[in-house]
Order: C-alpha cells, then sequence, then structure tokens
C-alpha cells in the first residue's frame, strides 16, 4: 500500500504564476515532511521540510503547508520560473517513534512555461 | 551531492548474474540508504542502516541484500539479477539530528 500519494502525474504551470503541488499521506506516525526536486541524471536535490508541529514552512520561493487532520500537505512555488521544471517528490518519515526511514511519493513532473 | 560518490554509474548486466552497487560517503553520517527509482512508482526505499553491521529493510527487499561493515560504505548486492531490477539506483544518507536526507547521483543498472 502507499503510504505516500502523489496524486498529479504532471502540472503545467505559466511563468511568474504559482505551482502548486500536492501530497497525501495515511500513516498518522509520520511526523516530518520533506520536498525534493530532481532533474535527469542527477539525484533528487532537497527543497524545504516541515515538521508536523508546524502548519507553514517558507524559503523564499518555496512554501510548504502541512493539514495534519487531513494527512495533506502542499507545496507553493512563486512565482514559477522555466528552471523550476523537474519532478518532484514528497517524502516522510516518523522520526518520534525513533524510525529513520523516509517513504517517498511516486512523484510530479513540473512544467513550467516560458 | 554532500560527499557522496556510487559506482559504477552505469551498468549493464545478464540475468542470473551477481551484481554489487557500491555507495560511499565521506560525512561520516550514520544513516545510508538504499533507494530505486523505476516510473510510475517513484521512489522505493529497498534497504538502510542506521549504523555499521546494523541494516533493516524497505519496501521492495526481496532479491537485495546489504552489507554496512565500514561507516563510509553501503554496498547493495543482487544476488543473482533479474530484469525486473532493471532500474536506476540512488544512495543517500543522512543523520538523526533532523537533517535532511542527501542524495547521490545514481548508478543506472540494466539487465539484460
Amino acid at each position: 500500500d502507499q503510504q505516500v500519494k502523489q496524486n498529479s502525474p504532471s502540472l503545467s504551470v505559466q511563468e511568474g504564476r504559482i505551482s502548486i503541488l500536492n501530497c497525501d499521506y495515511t500513516n498518522s506516525m509520520f511526523d516530518y515532511f520533506l520536498w525534493y526536486k530532481k532533474y535527469p541524471a542527477e539525484g533528487p536535490t532537497f527543497l524545504i521540510s516541515i515538521s508536523s508541529i508546524k502548519d507553514k514552512n517558507e524559503d523564499g520561493r518555496f512554501t510548504v503547508f502541512l493539514n495534519k487532520s487531513a494527512k495533506h500537505l502542499s507545496l507553493h512555488i512563486v512565482p514559477s520560473q522555466p528552471g523550476d521544471s523537474a519532478v518532484y517528490f514528497c517524502a516522510a518519515s516518523a522520526r518520534t517513534s525513533g524510525t529513520y526511514k523516509y517513504i517517498f511519493g511516486t512523484g510530479t513532473r513540473l512544467k513550467v512555461l516560458a | 551531492d554532500a560527499g557522496i560518490t556510487q559506482s559504477p554509474r552505469h551498468k549493464v548486466t545478464e540475468t542470473g548474474t551477481p551484481v554489487t552497487l557500491r555507495c560511499h560517503q565521506t560525512e561520516n553520517h550514520r544513516y545510508m540508504y538504499w533507494y530505486r527509482q523505476d516510473p510510475g512508482h517513484g521512489l522505493r526505499l529497498i534497504h538502510y542502516s542506521y549504523g555499521v553491521k546494523d541494516t533493516d529493510k524497505g519496501e521492495v527487499s526481496d532479491g537485495y541484500s546489504v552489507s554496512r561493515s565500514k561507516t563510509e560504505d553501503f554496498l547493495l548486492t543482487l544476488e543473482s539479477a533479474t530484469s525486473s531490477q532493471t532500474s536506476v539506483y540512488f544512495c543517500a544518507i543522512s543523520e538523526p539530528d533532523g537533517s535532511p536526507l542527501h542524495f547521490g547521483n545514481g548508478t543506472r543498472l540494466t539487465v539484460t
């Protein structure tokens, strides 16, 4: 069973507009969430994280929102740039249980149109 | 790439042959991970290690074994490669201090 789900395989957005990528999870023990960006032929690179004690974390153009009751998180990119075109993965772990296993979603391919 | 080297970067092998992929880190991180990336499946955890000689299974561990005899090296072995193990394999490292995973650049394995 997929504990972390990204239901949109792809997303196209116009340059300068907002990109919203979504992620849902099923395991209520997850307490730490991360977003990664991946370009072809490279490893995933860390973008931003959020702990379950928060509902929002911001870093420049990137903001992650966490809705624990809905078991949902989203990544907002404002404004979107062509260089943001990549595959985005969300990941989750249950750190307070002493487990440092990170479970990833299936990814969303973002295309930012110039 | 946070001091992570994966070798080889590319490998083609035949069904039934053993294959070992190597991950080497220079960060002295405690945790090391092996993931595979496949279309439609994202990144799936194969095995991970939380210290020298301490390893545990991930989501898709069947057909794979791992070993960690030194902090800096984490080996992934396919005892008898199958075509379903054709994939891109990523190694990652982390510390249990709230820092995120950092990934290597991957090994593309093709089993013919």
